[in-house]
């Protein structure tokens, strides 16, 4: 079946702008998953979501970094006031939570803050 | 907080040589997953661990979950071409659900 999509691929936007990144996750997968990685460095945990609510958000930075999910299925990060610090791929994970939780990557959103 | 200590950093290696990588925390961990990352895509899952002392397998890759649950080792066996790329391993703290802690990363040069 689909794997998790995430669109756009690839976002460049001016410093202070808002911009959305959307994540279709695996069908049927009940956890979504937000990371964000910087150029050399492994993934870092952003926010995780049990159907349409956020069961830890301790990974977002400060509070221009806001996500949802409103029907437990497709979900928008949403990062207000973007700074350069803010360039990084940000990928979405998705999972079936059962007796093993496999997370499985989609191909992530490049954004370049400028 | 948590952190995984992955190594080695990078390895530059001849086509057919065994591979070995290695995750060590202070940590305890209820899963241990590898991925590997091609430039530009997500990581892509390889093998993962769900039990102390497991030893699991999947085609020329091996990796084990360790007894104490604070490690993990990946082995590549004749190395090809297209095992370059970079490998991740990923420690779950919480038994289900919940967020990855990965490493910093091994960089695989493969020399045909």
């Amino acid at each position: 079946g689909a794997g998790v999509s995430q669109t756009p691929s690839n976002k460049v936007t001016e410093k202070g702008k808002y911009v959305e990144l959307r994540c279709d996750p695996i069908s049927g997968h009940t956890a979504l998953y937000w990371y964000r990685q910087s150029l050399g460095q492994g993934p870092e945990f952003l926010i995780y979501f049990q159907g349409t609510g956020a069961a830890d958000d301790s990974g977002l930075p400060n509070d221009r970094f806001f996500a949802v999910r409103p029907e437990g299925s497709v979900s928008t990060l949403k990062i207000q006031r973007t700074e350069r610090g803010d360039s990084a791929m940000y990928l979405c994970a998705s999972s079936a939570l059962g007796v093993t939780d496999t997370q499985y990557f989609g191909p992530g959103t490049r954004l370049t803050v400028l | 907080g948590q952190q995984l200590n992955q190594s080695p950093q990078s390895m530059f290696i001849q086509e057919g040589e065994d591979v070995s990588m290695n995750c060590t925390s202070s940590s305890i961990f209820n899963t241990w997953l590898w991925y590997k990352q091609d430039p530009g895509e997500g990581p892509v899952l390889l093998i993962a661990l769900y039990k102390a002392g497991e030893l699991t397998s999947n085609g020329r890759l091996t990796a084990q979950f360790g007894i104490t649950r604070k490690d993990s080792f990946l082995n590549i066996s004749a190395s090809i071409p297209s095992d370059v790329g970079i490998y991740f391993c990923a420690g779950q703290p919480r038994p289900q659900g919940g967020k990855l802690i990965f490493g910093q990363g091994t960089e695989l040069s493969v020399k045909p």
